[in-house]
Protein backbone atom coordinates (compact mmCIF):
# COMPACT_ATOMS: atom_id res chain seq x y z
CA UNK A 1 0.00 0.00 0.00
CA UNK A 2 1.76 3.40 -0.76
CA UNK A 3 2.32 5.90 1.55
CA UNK A 4 3.47 9.38 2.39
CA UNK A 5 7.30 9.39 3.22
CA UNK A 6 8.65 11.99 5.53
CA UNK A 7 12.07 12.64 7.23
CA UNK A 8 13.54 12.99 9.50
CA UNK A 9 11.07 10.95 12.22
CA UNK A 10 12.69 13.19 14.79
CA UNK A 11 14.70 16.07 14.87
CA UNK A 12 16.12 18.02 18.17
CA UNK A 13 17.44 21.43 17.29
CA UNK A 14 19.09 24.38 19.09
CA UNK A 15 17.45 27.75 18.84
CA UNK A 16 18.27 30.12 15.83
CA UNK A 17 19.66 26.92 13.86
CA UNK A 18 17.94 26.15 10.63
CA UNK A 19 15.91 22.83 10.21
CA UNK A 20 14.53 21.17 6.96
CA UNK A 21 11.78 18.09 6.72
CA UNK A 22 11.05 16.01 3.73
CA UNK A 23 8.39 14.75 2.36
CA UNK A 24 7.53 12.43 -0.26
CA UNK A 25 3.74 12.01 -1.63
CA UNK A 26 1.99 9.13 -2.54
CA UNK A 27 2.58 8.20 -6.34
CA UNK A 28 0.61 10.92 -8.26
CA UNK A 29 -1.06 12.89 -5.90
CA UNK A 30 -1.15 16.20 -6.84
CA UNK A 31 -2.39 18.28 -3.82
CA UNK A 32 0.95 18.41 -1.17
CA UNK A 33 -0.38 19.53 2.38
CA UNK A 34 2.26 20.81 5.30
CA UNK A 35 0.50 20.28 8.76
CA UNK A 36 2.00 21.32 12.56
CA UNK A 37 -0.08 19.81 15.61
CA UNK A 38 1.01 20.92 18.46
CA UNK A 39 0.93 18.30 21.41
CA UNK A 40 -3.15 17.54 22.24
CA UNK A 41 -4.38 19.94 19.88
CA UNK A 42 -5.51 19.70 15.78
CA UNK A 43 -3.16 19.89 13.28
CA UNK A 44 -2.97 23.28 11.39
CA UNK A 45 -2.61 24.03 7.49
CA UNK A 46 0.84 25.76 7.42
CA UNK A 47 0.71 25.23 2.76
CA UNK A 48 -1.00 23.98 0.63
CA UNK A 49 0.22 23.25 -2.68
CA UNK A 50 -0.83 22.17 -6.09
CA UNK A 51 1.24 20.31 -7.96
CA UNK A 52 4.16 22.94 -7.51
CA UNK A 53 1.79 26.41 -7.02
CA UNK A 54 1.32 27.48 -3.51
CA UNK A 55 -2.80 27.76 -3.61
CA UNK A 56 -2.37 28.75 0.80
CA UNK A 57 0.00 29.39 2.70
CA UNK A 58 -2.18 31.90 4.75
CA UNK A 59 -0.76 30.55 8.13
CA UNK A 60 2.76 29.91 6.85
CA UNK A 61 5.18 32.67 9.28
CA UNK A 62 6.82 33.55 6.40
CA UNK A 63 9.35 35.48 8.24
CA UNK A 64 11.15 32.39 9.35
CA UNK A 65 9.24 29.58 7.73
CA UNK A 66 9.69 28.15 3.86
CA UNK A 67 8.32 25.64 1.44
CA UNK A 68 9.08 24.55 -1.70
CA UNK A 69 7.84 21.55 -4.41
CA UNK A 70 10.08 22.52 -7.58
CA UNK A 71 8.70 19.90 -9.95
CA UNK A 72 5.48 19.50 -8.17
CA UNK A 73 6.28 15.85 -6.38
CA UNK A 74 8.52 15.83 -3.35
CA UNK A 75 8.67 18.58 -1.28
CA UNK A 76 10.84 20.65 1.78
CA UNK A 77 9.52 22.84 4.45
CA UNK A 78 12.23 24.86 5.90
CA UNK A 79 12.58 26.66 9.11
CA UNK A 80 15.59 29.33 9.68
CA UNK A 81 15.60 30.34 12.63
CA UNK A 82 14.41 28.04 14.45
CA UNK A 83 12.77 29.22 18.12
CA UNK A 84 11.44 26.97 21.06
CA UNK A 85 7.75 27.71 19.90
CA UNK A 86 8.16 25.86 16.89
CA UNK A 87 8.84 22.54 19.08
CA UNK A 88 5.57 20.37 17.47
CA UNK A 89 4.94 17.64 15.02
CA UNK A 90 4.97 18.36 10.99
CA UNK A 91 2.67 16.51 9.48
CA UNK A 92 3.03 16.11 5.25
CA UNK A 93 -0.18 14.95 3.40
CA UNK A 94 -1.43 14.38 0.22
CA UNK A 95 -4.17 13.60 -2.12
CA UNK A 96 -5.38 12.94 -5.43
CA UNK A 97 -6.33 16.98 -5.97
CA UNK A 98 -9.90 16.87 -6.11
CA UNK A 99 -12.16 18.14 -3.34
CA UNK A 100 -13.62 14.87 -2.45
CA UNK A 101 -10.63 12.81 -1.87
CA UNK A 102 -9.66 12.06 1.38
CA UNK A 103 -5.80 13.43 2.35
CA UNK A 104 -3.40 10.61 3.45
CA UNK A 105 -0.92 11.43 6.34
CA UNK A 106 3.14 10.31 6.68
CA UNK A 107 4.34 9.34 10.15
CA UNK A 108 5.23 13.38 10.77
CA UNK A 109 8.64 14.78 12.23
CA UNK A 110 8.28 15.47 15.56
CA UNK A 111 10.68 18.88 16.00
CA UNK A 112 12.14 19.64 19.37
CA UNK A 113 14.00 22.91 19.59
CA UNK A 114 16.04 23.26 22.82
CA UNK B 1 -15.15 30.71 6.40
CA UNK B 2 -15.05 27.12 6.85
CA UNK B 3 -14.69 25.28 10.87
CA UNK B 4 -15.21 22.58 12.87
CA UNK B 5 -15.82 21.59 16.10
CA UNK B 6 -16.02 18.67 18.44
CA UNK B 7 -17.26 19.74 21.99
CA UNK B 8 -15.82 17.14 24.26
CA UNK B 9 -12.10 16.77 24.68
CA UNK B 10 -12.60 13.03 26.26
CA UNK B 11 -15.01 10.43 25.74
CA UNK B 12 -15.00 7.47 27.85
CA UNK B 13 -16.97 4.05 27.24
CA UNK B 14 -17.14 0.88 28.54
CA UNK B 15 -16.18 -1.98 26.06
CA UNK B 16 -18.73 -3.41 24.28
CA UNK B 17 -21.00 -0.06 24.97
CA UNK B 18 -22.14 1.85 21.64
CA UNK B 19 -19.92 5.15 21.37
CA UNK B 20 -20.54 8.59 20.06
CA UNK B 21 -18.31 11.26 19.19
CA UNK B 22 -19.46 14.36 18.32
CA UNK B 23 -18.83 17.34 15.88
CA UNK B 24 -20.25 20.47 14.32
CA UNK B 25 -19.22 22.19 11.76
CA UNK B 26 -19.66 25.10 9.52
CA UNK B 27 -18.88 25.90 5.53
CA UNK B 28 -19.89 28.13 2.53
CA UNK B 29 -20.98 25.93 0.23
CA UNK B 30 -21.72 21.73 0.29
CA UNK B 31 -19.65 20.12 2.74
CA UNK B 32 -17.52 17.38 2.58
CA UNK B 33 -16.67 16.20 5.90
CA UNK B 34 -13.94 13.22 7.13
CA UNK B 35 -13.14 11.32 10.00
CA UNK B 36 -9.84 11.06 10.91
CA UNK B 37 -7.43 8.50 13.96
CA UNK B 38 -4.43 9.15 15.42
CA UNK B 39 -2.35 6.96 17.69
CA UNK B 40 0.52 8.37 19.73
CA UNK B 41 3.44 9.70 17.77
CA UNK B 42 1.90 8.60 14.71
CA UNK B 43 0.42 10.75 11.78
CA UNK B 44 -3.13 10.97 10.81
CA UNK B 45 -5.45 7.95 9.55
CA UNK B 46 -8.82 8.15 7.87
CA UNK B 47 -11.53 6.61 9.02
CA UNK B 48 -14.32 7.30 6.63
CA UNK B 49 -15.70 10.34 4.65
CA UNK B 50 -18.80 12.11 3.54
CA UNK B 51 -19.52 13.76 0.01
CA UNK B 52 -22.64 13.17 -1.09
CA UNK B 53 -25.68 10.80 -0.71
CA UNK B 54 -26.43 8.23 2.21
CA UNK B 55 -26.69 10.29 5.52
CA UNK B 56 -24.96 7.15 7.08
CA UNK B 57 -21.64 6.27 5.93
CA UNK B 58 -19.56 3.62 6.86
CA UNK B 59 -15.81 3.43 6.99
CA UNK B 60 -13.02 1.20 8.45
CA UNK B 61 -12.89 -0.59 11.74
CA UNK B 62 -16.39 -0.88 12.38
CA UNK B 63 -17.13 2.94 12.55
CA UNK B 64 -19.91 4.53 11.12
CA UNK B 65 -20.51 8.48 11.02
CA UNK B 66 -24.58 10.31 10.68
CA UNK B 67 -24.59 13.45 8.38
CA UNK B 68 -27.27 15.30 9.28
CA UNK B 69 -27.71 18.96 7.65
CA UNK B 70 -30.10 20.41 9.56
CA UNK B 71 -27.76 20.18 12.62
CA UNK B 72 -24.75 20.39 11.10
CA UNK B 73 -23.61 17.68 12.00
CA UNK B 74 -21.30 14.58 11.45
CA UNK B 75 -21.21 12.41 14.37
CA UNK B 76 -18.84 9.46 14.71
CA UNK B 77 -20.44 5.88 16.00
CA UNK B 78 -19.65 2.37 16.95
CA UNK B 79 -22.07 -0.29 17.68
CA UNK B 80 -19.60 -2.30 20.20
CA UNK B 81 -16.60 -0.86 21.72
CA UNK B 82 -13.29 -2.21 21.81
CA UNK B 83 -10.25 -0.92 23.95
CA UNK B 84 -8.26 -0.91 20.73
CA UNK B 85 -10.39 2.10 19.81
CA UNK B 86 -8.65 4.12 22.54
CA UNK B 87 -7.14 6.78 20.27
CA UNK B 88 -7.33 10.43 20.07
CA UNK B 89 -10.40 11.34 16.91
CA UNK B 90 -10.61 14.16 14.53
CA UNK B 91 -12.88 15.54 12.65
CA UNK B 92 -12.51 17.75 9.24
CA UNK B 93 -13.83 19.69 6.71
CA UNK B 94 -13.48 20.72 3.42
CA UNK B 95 -15.94 23.68 1.59
CA UNK B 96 -16.98 21.72 -1.49
CA UNK B 97 -17.15 24.78 -3.63
CA UNK B 98 -14.34 24.74 -4.46
CA UNK B 99 -11.44 21.98 -4.95
CA UNK B 100 -8.56 23.68 -3.64
CA UNK B 101 -10.26 24.69 -0.40
CA UNK B 102 -8.48 23.36 2.44
CA UNK B 103 -8.92 20.94 4.65
CA UNK B 104 -9.67 22.00 8.64
CA UNK B 105 -9.36 19.63 11.42
CA UNK B 106 -11.05 20.08 14.87
CA UNK B 107 -9.26 19.93 17.82
CA UNK B 108 -9.69 16.64 18.76
CA UNK B 109 -11.12 14.35 21.05
CA UNK B 110 -9.51 11.55 23.33
CA UNK B 111 -11.43 8.26 23.40
CA UNK B 112 -10.72 6.12 26.49
CA UNK B 113 -12.24 2.46 26.12
CA UNK B 114 -12.26 0.79 29.57
CA UNK B 115 -12.28 -2.98 29.86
Amino acid sequence: EAEVAQSPRYKITEKSQAVAFWCDPISGHATLYWYRQILGQGPELLVQFQDESVVDDSQLPKDRFSAERLKGVDSTLKIQPAELGDSAMYLCASSRGRGDTEAFFGQGTRLTVV
Amino acid sequence: AQSVAQPEDQVNVAEGNPLTVKCTYSVSGNPYLFWYVQYPNRGLQFLLKYITGDNLVKGSYGFEAEFNKSQTSFHLKKPSALVSDSALYFCAVRDGYSSASKIIFGSGTRLSIRP
